[in-house]
């Protein structure tokens, strides 16, 4: 597609529930991240994709966060047990290659735990 | 482990005015830099991208150079109008990932 495309756009959920968060990157990047921007907080990294490995996961917060890339294409952020605090945008971007090419984001899904 | 600050946090100037956002970064080892607008309830949209070897960028109004060994930044925007309001991040390619600042709010009054 044209850009990074992320899905839902906003989401509701009552805690201890689980959620997923999708992300389409643009056609052809191999390089595919995840953030997390809480409230009045900049961002967070999460985890990073190379094609479908996940190289780099030391952001995910605790063991209920675990994401999955496939076909190289992809990628869905699984929340599990969903608390509170978990709420927040979550931001998926993604780039040709990681080697210094420009990273584009997508609009972000924004996620209520209530 | 890399840290990114941006000055100042806020500013509000008038329409028309010349200005410069502020970034430093704490580790010089670093791929690139690279500035970024969010508007309000967006996700964030790449301005220009600084490599580690080069020393400046420019896009239209837009100019942002990069001084490694020191780990500084700055986004001059020249002739500042309403629709430059956003939140600008700076954020460096270190390691696996951008690491970002927390952004300098923008405000352009007409």
């Amino acid at each position: 597609g044209a850009g990074v495309s992320q899905s839902p756009s906003n989401k509701v959920t009552e805690k201890g529930k689980d959620v997923e968060l999708r992300c389409d990157p643009i056609s052809g990047h191999t390089a595919l991240y995840w953030y997390r921007q809480s409230l009045g907080q900049g961002l967070e990294f999460l985890i990073y994709f190379q094609g479908n490995s996940a190289p780099d996961k030391s952001g995910l917060p605790s063991d209920r966060f675990s994401a999955e890339r496939t076909g190289g294409s992809v990628s869905t952020l699984t929340i599990q047990r969903t608390q509170q605090e978990d709420s927040a945008v979550y931001l998926c971007a993604s780039s040709r290659d990681h080697s210094g090419n420009t990273i584009y984001f997508g609009e972000g899904s924004w996620l209520t735990v209530v | 482990k890399q840290e990114v600050t941006q000055i100042p946090a806020a500013l509000s100037v008038p329409e028309g005015e010349n200005l410069v956002l502020n970034c430093s970064f704490t580790d010089s080892a670093i791929y690139n830099l690279q500035w970024f607008r969010q508007d309000p309830g967006k996700g964030l949209t790449s301005l220009l991208l600084i490599q580690s070897s080069q020393r400046e960028q420019t896009s239209g109004r837009l100019n942002a150079s990069l001084d490694k060994s020191s780990g500084r930044s700055t986004l001059y925007i020249a002739a500042s109008q309403p629709g430059d309001s956003a939140t600008y991040l700076c954020a460096v390619s270190s390691g696996n990932k951008l690491v970002f600042g927390a952004g300098t709010i923008l405000r352009v009054k007409s």
